[in-house]
């Protein structure tokens, strides 16, 4: 099974700043890897994931993501924050042949004005 | 409501009592699963279903947790005898397929204090 690091519980950011949350995962062959984020009082909803393809996914809200195979990372990456992008977000891993996602610990993003 | 809807939102129970948490998926997910959240820590996986295979209960903590699915649909997850320990968020997630590679949709989860 897949394990997952997030490298930074906490992160504040400032409106209109850029802000990247880091990723890392076990090793393996072939992965699917995922981005979610939960807003304060409602569930986990997908941002983006990749699957195969080009390194760079782009997700909802202007979130983008880059897999980089020889370091095992996924970082979630957005330009520009605005308030409402207060919220936690979970890196996912799975093998490509599991149904199982290995999630990472968050990542509680603040921003503030 | 179209998503995943899950009960009660909010338990407190006390040490040694049996608790059941529900989840309605999505209707015509074939996929559900349940996860736990505890506090600091990422989504530990606990037993997944799929159609009508076998569910895998391979992250089910001890055997004071079971959980069932009635008709491909609904899903109660048991804990039995109650420990502290077991305070924690508990999400339910369908998928519409088997695989990971499309979107668990969650819901927002039953919060289960134990005191």
């Amino acid at each position: 099974a897949q394990s997952v690091t997030q490298l930074d519980s906490q992160v504040p950011v400032f409106e209109e700043a850029p802000v990247e949350l880091r990723c890392n995962y076990s090793s393996s062959v072939s992965v699917y890897l995922f981005w979610y984020v939960q807003y304060p009082n409602q569930g986990l909803q997908l941002l983006l994931k990749y699957l195969s393809g080009s390194t760079l996914v782009k997700g909802i809200n202007g979130f983008e993501a880059e897999f980089n195979k020889s370091q095992t990372s996924f970082h979630l990456r957005k330009p520009s924050v605005h308030i409402s992008d207060t919220a936690e977000y979970f890196c996912a891993v799975s093998d490509s042949n599991d149904y199982k996602l290995s999630f990472g610990a968050g990542t509680t993003v603040t921003v503030r004005a | 409501g179209a998503g995943v809807s899950q009960s009660p939102s909010n338990k407190v129970t006390e040490k040694g009592k049996d608790v059941e948490l529900r989840c309605d998926p999505i209707s015509g997910h074939t996929a559900l699963y349940w996860y736990r959240q505890s506090l600091g820590q990422g989504l530990e996986f606990l037993i997944y279903f799929q159609g009508n295979s076998a569910p895998d209960k391979s992250g089910l903590p001890s055997d004071r947790f079971s959980a069932e699915r009635t008709g491909g649909s609904v899903s109660t997850l048991t804990i039995q005898r109650t420990q502290q320990e077991d305070s924690a968020v508990y999400l339910c997630a369908s998928s519409p397929s088997g695989g990971v590679t499309g979107e668990l949709f969650f819901g927002e989860g039953s919060r289960l204090t134990v005191l």
